[in-house]
Formats: C-alpha cells, sequence, structure tokens
C-alpha cells in the first residue's frame, strides 16, 4: 500500500525565515497532495492541497510543489511567524483513492 | 454549525470496557472516516465508509466496530478496552473516496486506565 515518508521530524526557525518540509510517497498512482496544520490540542485542518496535473500552487505565504517523476512534493512557507508553529502534516492518496495516508508529521516552531 | 461533530470530546474508562464514539457531518459528503492519533501524533486511518458501506478496514482489531446508520454517520464502538487503546480519534468526511480534502472533527480523546 501507499506509503507516505516526511522529513524533518522537527524544524525550528527564526521569525522571518523560510521553513521546507518535504514527503516522498510510494504509490505513483497517487493523484491528490494535501497539507495539513494541526495546533496543539486541536483537529487538523487543511491549509493547501495540489493535485498530480500540477507542478505548484501558491497561497500567500504558503505554496506547495509537486514532481512526480521523483515522487516527492513540499511545503514552503515563507516569513515565518510564531503562529505558523504548529505540527504539519502531508498526505497522499492511496493507490485505490479511498483514502488519504499521513506522513508522521513535522512540528514547526518559530522562535520570535 | 459545526460541519463535523464527535462525542463525547473526552472519555475516560477502564480495561475491558465498552465504549462507543459518536459522529455527524452535516456537509452532505458522501464517505466518512476514522483515524487514530497516538501519543507520537501520527495519524493512522482506520475505517472508511462511503454511503453507509464499509470500504476500507486497516488491520484494526475486530473489537473495533464501525457502524454507519446514515451517510451522515459514522459511530465508532470499542469492546473489551485495552490500555493500547489510549489515543485521540478523529472523525473525518470528504466529498469523494481519498480524493478531496478531509474535514475532521475536533476529535475524541480516549484514556483507558
Amino acid at each position: 500500500g501507499e506509503n507516505v515518508e516526511q522529513h524533518p521530524s522537527t524544524l525550528s526557525v527564526q521569525e522571518g525565515d523560510s521553513a521546507v518540509i518535504k514527503c516522498t510517497y510510494s504509490d505513483s498512482a497517487s493523484n491528490y497532495f494535501p497539507w495539513y496544520k494541526q495546533e496543539l490540542g486541536k483537529r487538523p485542518q487543511l491549509i493547501i492541497d495540489i493535485r498530480s496535473n500540477v507542478g505548484e500552487k501558491k497561497d500567500q505565504r504558503i505554496a506547495v510543489t509537486l514532481n512526480k517523476t521523483a515522487k516527492h512534493f513540499s511545503l514552503h512557507i515563507t516569513e515565518t511567524q510564531p503562529e505558523d508553529s504548529a505540527v504539519y502534516f502531508c498526505a497522499a492518496s492511496n493507490q485505490a483513492g479511498t483514502a488519504l495516508i499521513f506522513g508522521k508529521g513535522t512540528t514547526l516552531s518559530v522562535s520570535s | 454549525d459545526t460541519a463535523v461533530s464527535q462525542t463525547p470530546k473526552y472519555l475516560v474508562t477502564q480495561m475491558g470496557n465498552d465504549k462507543s464514539i459518536k459522529c455527524e457531518q452535516n456537509l452532505g459528503h458522501d464517505t466518512m472516516y476514522w483515524y487514530k492519533q497516538d501519543s507520537k501524533k501520527f495519524l493512522k486511518i482506520m475505517f472508511s465508509y462511503n454511503n453507509k458501506e464499509l470500504i476500507i478496514n486497516e488491520t484494526v482489531p475486530n473489537r473495533f466496530s464501525p457502524k454507519s446508520p446514515d451517510k451522515a454517520h459514522l459511530n465508532l464502538h470499542i469492546n473489551s478496552l485495552e490500555l493500547g487503546d489510549s489515543a485521540v480519534y478523529f472523525c473525518a468526511s470528504s466529498q469523494d473516496e481519498g480524493g478531496s480534502p478531509l474535514h475532521f472533527g475536533n476529535g475524541t480523546r480516549l484514556t483507558v486506565t
């Protein structure tokens, strides 16, 4: 089945710096790649997503890139702020297209 | 109105007991899920239902039994609770299976003592 690897597991940056989180997936049939942000004690919430027919998508300070050939996708956060501190999860649709398989998460800490 | 609501928010119980978690979505979605988030924050899919039909059952002990009375509800019943069942259980829904955003409920923190 689908396997999603996410790196790094923890990331500490200074306010204003950029942060990059990378994920790889195993199933070449995967076609949907969302990113979720989970603040402490809260539910995961979608922040951006990309489909396999698109290479890059941007929404203000957040961007996602997808390399289908290499089977990896990345989240880029620019001009980080303390409120960006959270756990970020990448996910990929499974082979059957019936569910999302999540990476193990990245704890991002932004210090001011 | 909360799009995906699950109850209870907290559940503390002893080993061996049976408990249920309820979930309802008012988004009109066809697919609902249960995910388990362990102490290391790993989100693992347990079950997926599409229009009341079981689609995924991911190597979950048969002590866990989901029930979907209609496509807006997906409940989770757990028999003979064990210490290792302690986790946060998230219900979620999506428009389509696997190819559209998940909308999560607020989670149920289950503690088994």
